[in-house]
């Protein structure tokens, strides 16, 4: 099936910093999403973007489909965007597969 | 909108004993999902419902492992008996139209499963 590799697996940072997320996949994909993690294990969709750049507030997400990968741009972070950044996708079977995540960690 | 609601949010049971989770999806969305998160596995699929009809049921690990949707408002999973590596944590999951669709996924709060 479809792999699924996030980068880095962890990453900590000082609050209003920006940070880069990546999401590569092995295979052809026709959905792609960001979801977040809460500290709380709540899973909040960020972004349905199987191609192209979206942006919503100081969150960005760009798939570059023919090269296999997606990332997710945080800008000017805060704290409350700690927790576990997921990439799930849509492969050739109907099944939205995660990757591993990439845990950001955002101190005062 | 109430958003996916699962219930218990916590339990924790003694191993052997069965164990039923339930899962309201979204009104009016037609497919629905059954994830386990663990740390070792992450999210893995367990099924995918469209239109009440399982459609994928590839990832639930045995056959101790059951799930049902009677209705479109209703689903079950039920793990029987239950053993401690069952330990996780199950999210239901909805979304209008199929996962291929590109239509947006929308987790409830999880129940958290714990197996002693």
């Amino acid at each position: 099936g479809i792999q699924v590799e996030q980068s880095p697996p962890d990453l900590i940072l000082q609050e209003g910093a920006n940070s880069t997320l990546r999401c590569n996949f092995s295979d052809s994909v026709n959905n792609l999403q960001w979801f977040h993690q809460n500290p709380w294990g709540q899973l909040i969709n960020l972004f349905y973007i199987p191609s192209g750049t979206k942006q919503n507030g100081r969150l960005s997400a760009t798939t570059v489909a023919t090269e296999r990968y997606s990332l997710l741009y945080i800008s000017s972070s805060q704290t409350t965007d700690s927790g576990v950044y997921f990439c799930a996708v849509v492969g050739g079977a109907q099944k939205l597969v995660f990757g591993q995540g990439t845990r950001l960690t955002i101190n005062p | 909108d109430a958003g996916v609601i699962q219930s218990p949010r916590h339990e924790v049971t003694e191993m052997g004993q069965e164990v039923t989770l339930r899962c309201k999806p979204i009104s009016g969305h037609n497919s629905l999902f059954w994830y386990r998160q663990t740390m070792m596995r992450g999210l893995e699929l367990l099924i995918y419902f469209n239109n009440n009809v399982p459609i994928d049921d590839s990832g639930m690990p045995e056959d101790r492992f059951s799930a049902k949707m009677p209705n479109a408002s209703f689903s079950t999973l039920k793990i029987q008996p239950s053993e401690p590596r069952d330990s996780a944590v199950y999210f239901c999951a909805s979304s209008l139209g199929s996962s291929r669709s590109g239509n947006t996924i929308y987790f409830g709060e999880g129940s958290w499963l714990t197996v002693v």
